[in-house]
Protein backbone atom coordinates (compact mmCIF):
# COMPACT_ATOMS: atom_id res chain seq x y z
CA UNK A 1 0.00 0.00 0.00
CA UNK A 2 2.08 2.92 -1.39
CA UNK A 3 -1.01 5.70 -0.17
CA UNK A 4 -0.25 8.62 -2.06
CA UNK A 5 2.63 8.90 -4.21
CA UNK A 6 3.71 12.01 -6.72
CA UNK A 7 6.00 11.89 -9.71
CA UNK A 8 8.18 13.66 -10.51
CA UNK A 9 10.27 14.32 -7.08
CA UNK A 10 12.33 16.94 -8.61
CA UNK A 11 12.00 19.79 -11.58
CA UNK A 12 13.84 22.48 -12.92
CA UNK A 13 11.84 24.15 -15.84
CA UNK A 14 12.81 27.61 -17.66
CA UNK A 15 10.20 29.79 -18.20
CA UNK A 16 7.52 29.19 -20.47
CA UNK A 17 7.70 25.36 -20.27
CA UNK A 18 5.38 23.41 -19.40
CA UNK A 19 4.56 20.02 -17.27
CA UNK A 20 2.62 18.19 -15.51
CA UNK A 21 2.62 16.76 -12.28
CA UNK A 22 1.25 13.42 -11.36
CA UNK A 23 -0.70 12.44 -8.26
CA UNK A 24 -1.37 8.87 -7.57
CA UNK A 25 -3.52 7.29 -4.55
CA UNK A 26 -4.04 3.92 -3.79
CA UNK A 27 -6.61 4.02 -0.78
CA UNK A 28 -9.68 4.58 -3.20
CA UNK A 29 -10.29 7.74 -1.88
CA UNK A 30 -12.87 9.74 -3.55
CA UNK A 31 -11.49 13.78 -2.89
CA UNK A 32 -7.87 14.79 -4.04
CA UNK A 33 -6.53 18.25 -3.58
CA UNK A 34 -3.22 19.96 -5.15
CA UNK A 35 -1.37 22.55 -2.48
CA UNK A 36 1.56 24.79 -2.87
CA UNK A 37 3.57 24.91 -0.14
CA UNK A 38 6.01 28.47 -0.19
CA UNK A 39 7.95 29.79 2.86
CA UNK A 40 5.80 32.46 5.22
CA UNK A 41 2.50 31.26 3.30
CA UNK A 42 1.45 28.06 4.79
CA UNK A 43 -0.12 25.73 2.06
CA UNK A 44 -2.19 27.18 -0.49
CA UNK A 45 -4.83 25.11 -1.95
CA UNK A 46 -4.39 25.23 -5.65
CA UNK A 47 -7.56 22.87 -7.10
CA UNK A 48 -9.27 20.17 -5.94
CA UNK A 49 -11.47 17.43 -6.86
CA UNK A 50 -14.39 15.94 -5.31
CA UNK A 51 -14.55 12.72 -7.47
CA UNK A 52 -13.47 10.99 -10.71
CA UNK A 53 -14.54 13.65 -13.73
CA UNK A 54 -14.65 16.74 -11.56
CA UNK A 55 -12.61 19.34 -10.57
CA UNK A 56 -12.83 23.03 -8.75
CA UNK A 57 -10.99 25.88 -8.23
CA UNK A 58 -9.21 26.35 -4.55
CA UNK A 59 -7.42 29.46 -3.42
CA UNK A 60 -4.67 29.70 -5.93
CA UNK A 61 -5.42 28.08 -8.78
CA UNK A 62 -4.10 30.77 -11.81
CA UNK A 63 -1.65 29.32 -13.99
CA UNK A 64 -2.62 25.63 -13.54
CA UNK A 65 -4.54 23.32 -14.92
CA UNK A 66 -5.84 20.39 -13.72
CA UNK A 67 -7.70 16.45 -14.88
CA UNK A 68 -9.19 13.73 -13.02
CA UNK A 69 -9.90 11.34 -15.39
CA UNK A 70 -8.98 8.45 -12.91
CA UNK A 71 -10.49 8.01 -9.83
CA UNK A 72 -6.74 7.42 -8.59
CA UNK A 73 -5.15 9.97 -10.58
CA UNK A 74 -5.15 13.42 -9.91
CA UNK A 75 -2.85 15.48 -12.67
CA UNK A 76 -1.86 19.02 -12.39
CA UNK A 77 -0.61 21.20 -15.22
CA UNK A 78 1.49 24.17 -15.67
CA UNK A 79 1.26 25.36 -19.19
CA UNK A 80 3.55 28.35 -19.51
CA UNK A 81 5.94 28.06 -16.13
CA UNK A 82 6.72 31.44 -14.50
CA UNK A 83 8.93 32.09 -11.98
CA UNK A 84 6.15 32.40 -9.22
CA UNK A 85 5.37 28.91 -9.80
CA UNK A 86 8.71 28.15 -7.76
CA UNK A 87 7.33 25.84 -5.06
CA UNK A 88 7.01 22.79 -3.67
CA UNK A 89 4.17 21.07 -4.65
CA UNK A 90 1.56 18.48 -2.21
CA UNK A 91 -1.24 16.01 -3.44
CA UNK A 92 -3.46 15.02 -0.93
CA UNK A 93 -6.65 12.74 -0.98
CA UNK A 94 -9.18 11.76 1.72
CA UNK A 95 -12.47 9.67 1.91
CA UNK A 96 -15.74 11.32 1.83
CA UNK A 97 -17.01 9.73 4.71
CA UNK A 98 -13.72 11.22 6.49
CA UNK A 99 -11.79 14.24 7.74
CA UNK A 100 -8.44 13.17 7.45
CA UNK A 101 -5.64 13.98 4.34
CA UNK A 102 -3.14 12.00 3.19
CA UNK A 103 -0.39 14.07 1.76
CA UNK A 104 2.45 12.42 -0.85
CA UNK A 105 5.61 13.44 -0.62
CA UNK A 106 5.68 16.26 -2.25
CA UNK A 107 7.65 17.78 -5.53
CA UNK A 108 9.96 20.68 -5.88
CA UNK A 109 9.51 22.18 -8.86
CA UNK A 110 11.82 25.53 -10.05
CA UNK A 111 11.07 28.04 -12.49
CA UNK A 112 14.37 29.61 -14.30
CA UNK B 1 -12.81 36.07 5.54
CA UNK B 2 -11.65 32.68 7.09
CA UNK B 3 -8.41 32.60 7.75
CA UNK B 4 -5.90 30.74 10.03
CA UNK B 5 -2.60 32.74 11.60
CA UNK B 6 0.16 30.98 13.62
CA UNK B 7 2.36 34.37 14.59
CA UNK B 8 5.18 32.74 15.73
CA UNK B 9 7.31 31.13 12.46
CA UNK B 10 10.14 29.56 15.11
CA UNK B 11 9.77 28.36 18.05
CA UNK B 12 12.78 27.46 19.74
CA UNK B 13 12.60 25.43 23.51
CA UNK B 14 14.80 23.14 25.52
CA UNK B 15 14.41 19.52 25.71
CA UNK B 16 12.10 19.12 29.00
CA UNK B 17 10.31 22.98 28.64
CA UNK B 18 6.78 23.09 27.87
CA UNK B 19 5.95 24.13 24.32
CA UNK B 20 2.90 26.04 23.11
CA UNK B 21 1.94 26.91 19.29
CA UNK B 22 -0.16 29.37 19.08
CA UNK B 23 -2.77 29.57 16.30
CA UNK B 24 -5.74 31.70 15.86
CA UNK B 25 -8.54 31.87 13.27
CA UNK B 26 -11.10 33.55 11.59
CA UNK B 27 -14.19 31.67 11.02
CA UNK B 28 -18.22 32.63 11.24
CA UNK B 29 -19.99 29.29 12.55
CA UNK B 30 -18.64 26.36 14.18
CA UNK B 31 -15.11 25.98 13.22
CA UNK B 32 -13.87 22.15 12.32
CA UNK B 33 -9.53 22.45 13.45
CA UNK B 34 -6.94 20.36 13.02
CA UNK B 35 -2.56 20.40 13.73
CA UNK B 36 -1.00 18.77 11.41
CA UNK B 37 3.08 17.90 11.42
CA UNK B 38 5.93 17.45 9.23
CA UNK B 39 9.12 16.16 10.74
CA UNK B 40 12.01 16.24 8.64
CA UNK B 41 12.37 13.97 5.45
CA UNK B 42 8.39 12.87 6.34
CA UNK B 43 4.90 13.22 4.77
CA UNK B 44 2.79 15.71 6.40
CA UNK B 45 0.58 14.04 8.78
CA UNK B 46 -2.17 14.56 10.62
CA UNK B 47 -1.58 14.98 14.82
CA UNK B 48 -4.55 16.47 16.38
CA UNK B 49 -8.27 17.21 15.23
CA UNK B 50 -10.32 19.33 17.67
CA UNK B 51 -13.45 17.58 17.91
CA UNK B 52 -11.36 14.31 18.96
CA UNK B 53 -9.91 15.85 21.84
CA UNK B 54 -7.37 13.66 22.54
CA UNK B 55 -4.02 13.49 22.99
CA UNK B 56 -1.46 12.22 20.49
CA UNK B 57 2.49 11.94 21.67
CA UNK B 58 1.58 13.75 24.85
CA UNK B 59 0.19 16.93 22.60
CA UNK B 60 -3.11 18.61 22.88
CA UNK B 61 -4.96 21.66 21.77
CA UNK B 62 -8.24 22.89 23.15
CA UNK B 63 -10.47 25.51 21.51
CA UNK B 64 -11.61 28.27 22.50
CA UNK B 65 -14.24 29.94 20.72
CA UNK B 66 -14.15 33.20 22.91
CA UNK B 67 -10.25 33.91 21.85
CA UNK B 68 -10.62 32.19 18.53
CA UNK B 69 -7.17 30.23 19.48
CA UNK B 70 -6.69 26.13 18.79
CA UNK B 71 -3.34 26.65 20.52
CA UNK B 72 -1.31 23.28 20.95
CA UNK B 73 0.61 22.68 24.31
CA UNK B 74 2.54 20.26 25.27
CA UNK B 75 4.34 20.08 29.01
CA UNK B 76 7.56 19.01 28.64
CA UNK B 77 8.94 19.29 25.25
CA UNK B 78 11.21 15.92 23.49
CA UNK B 79 13.73 16.15 20.58
CA UNK B 80 11.70 14.32 18.72
CA UNK B 81 9.21 16.48 18.65
CA UNK B 82 11.03 19.09 16.37
CA UNK B 83 9.42 19.89 13.03
CA UNK B 84 6.98 22.04 11.10
CA UNK B 85 3.73 22.34 12.35
CA UNK B 86 0.62 23.84 10.66
CA UNK B 87 -2.94 24.44 11.86
CA UNK B 88 -5.78 24.11 9.67
CA UNK B 89 -9.12 24.70 9.28
CA UNK B 90 -11.80 23.23 7.33
CA UNK B 91 -12.99 25.87 4.59
CA UNK B 92 -16.56 26.57 3.92
CA UNK B 93 -19.20 23.70 3.15
CA UNK B 94 -17.21 20.27 4.77
CA UNK B 95 -18.60 18.27 2.18
CA UNK B 96 -15.34 19.20 0.25
CA UNK B 97 -12.40 18.69 3.08
CA UNK B 98 -10.67 21.88 2.03
CA UNK B 99 -8.19 23.21 4.57
CA UNK B 100 -6.85 26.59 5.13
CA UNK B 101 -3.68 26.04 6.78
CA UNK B 102 -1.38 28.49 8.39
CA UNK B 103 1.27 29.97 7.69
CA UNK B 104 3.39 27.27 9.93
CA UNK B 105 5.74 27.39 12.84
CA UNK B 106 8.68 25.39 12.72
CA UNK B 107 9.57 23.86 16.80
CA UNK B 108 13.16 23.48 17.99
CA UNK B 109 13.44 21.10 20.66
CA UNK B 110 17.59 21.56 21.81
CA UNK B 111 19.26 19.33 23.88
Amino acid sequence: NAGVTQTPKFRVLKTGQSMTLLCAQDMNHEYMYWYRQDPGMGLRLIHYSVGEGTTAKGEVPDGYNVSRLKKQNFLLGLESAAPSQTSVYFCASKNSDSYEQYFGPGTRLTVT
Amino acid sequence: AQRVTQPEKLLSVFKGAPVELKCNYSYSGSPELFWYVQYSRQRLQLLLRHISRESIKGFTADLNKGETSFHLKKPFAQEEDSAMYYCALVSGSSNTGKLIFGQGTTLQVKP
